[in-house]
């Protein structure tokens, strides 16, 4: 699986938005980009995925790069219960694939008052 | 649905001791998965499961048992417990090909 790089930490103020960059240079054709956060004690939990095209559900957005080697995950309009350490993961998507998931060390965004 | 629950959520065991790790899930899914979790880290694959009858190993399973019994149960056996274990352990679950439901993680400290 390819691996990613994220910044350690990032800042955010309270009700802007939250732009949290991730390097996937080695991303083969098959390989969807997941990302996951985790609010401190808690187990994971799932945000969003895509593979090419960008993609909004109600919690982010997902903006992937033309030659899909960057993305970044947008959060709106940040809460202060948007603090977490979020992950980004890159994965083979198909019906034969196991659904492994390596983490990295995430990034920790902590978001202002 | 109760998602994925664990159990319990804290434990403490002396060095050498065994114990089980519970996972359940009523979602029907057939993939589930252990994680550990050490201070300041990210989460590290132990030992998954693709289905009942079927597991395999992650990234870190020496120390661990798994077994696949139903589709329901994914039980994480620590045989002999060292202090290198002592970690936040995560059961996941999820339909092939779909993102994964983490339970909320049972709290070890080995001494």
């Amino acid at each position: 699986d390819a691996k990613t790089t994220q910044p350690p930490s990032m800042d955010c103020a309270e009700g802007r938005a939250a732009n949290l960059p991730c390097n996937h240079s080695t991303i083969s054709g098959n390989e969807y980009v997941y990302w996951y956060r985790q609010i401190h004690s808690q187990g994971p939990q799932y945000i969003i995925h895509g593979l090419k095209n960008n993609e909004t559900n109600e919690m982010a957005s997902l903006i992937i790069t033309e030659d899909r080697k960057s993305s970044t995950l947008i959060l709106p309009h940040a809460t202060l219960r948007d603090t977490a350490v979020y992950y980004c993961i890159v994965r083979p998507h198909y019906s034969g694939a196991t659904n492994k998931l390596i983490f990295g060390t995430g990034t920790l965004l902590a978001v202002q008052p | 649905n109760a998602g994925v629950t664990q159990t319990p959520k804290f434990q403490v065991l002396k060095t050498g001791q065994s114990m089980t790790l519970q996972c359940a899930q009523d979602m029907n899914h057939e993939y589930m998965s252990w994680y550990r979790q050490d201070p300041g880290m990210g989460l590290r694959l132990i030992h998954y499961s693709v289905g009942a009858g079927i597991t395999d190993q992650g990234e870190v399973p020496n120390g661990y048992n798994v077994s696949r019994s139903t589709t329901e149960d994914f039980p994480l056996r620590l045989l002999s417990a060292a202090p290198s274990q002592t970690s936040v352990y995560f059961c996941a679950s999820s339909p092939l090909g779909s993102p994964l439901h983490f339970g909320n993680g049972t709290r070890l400290t080995v001494t």
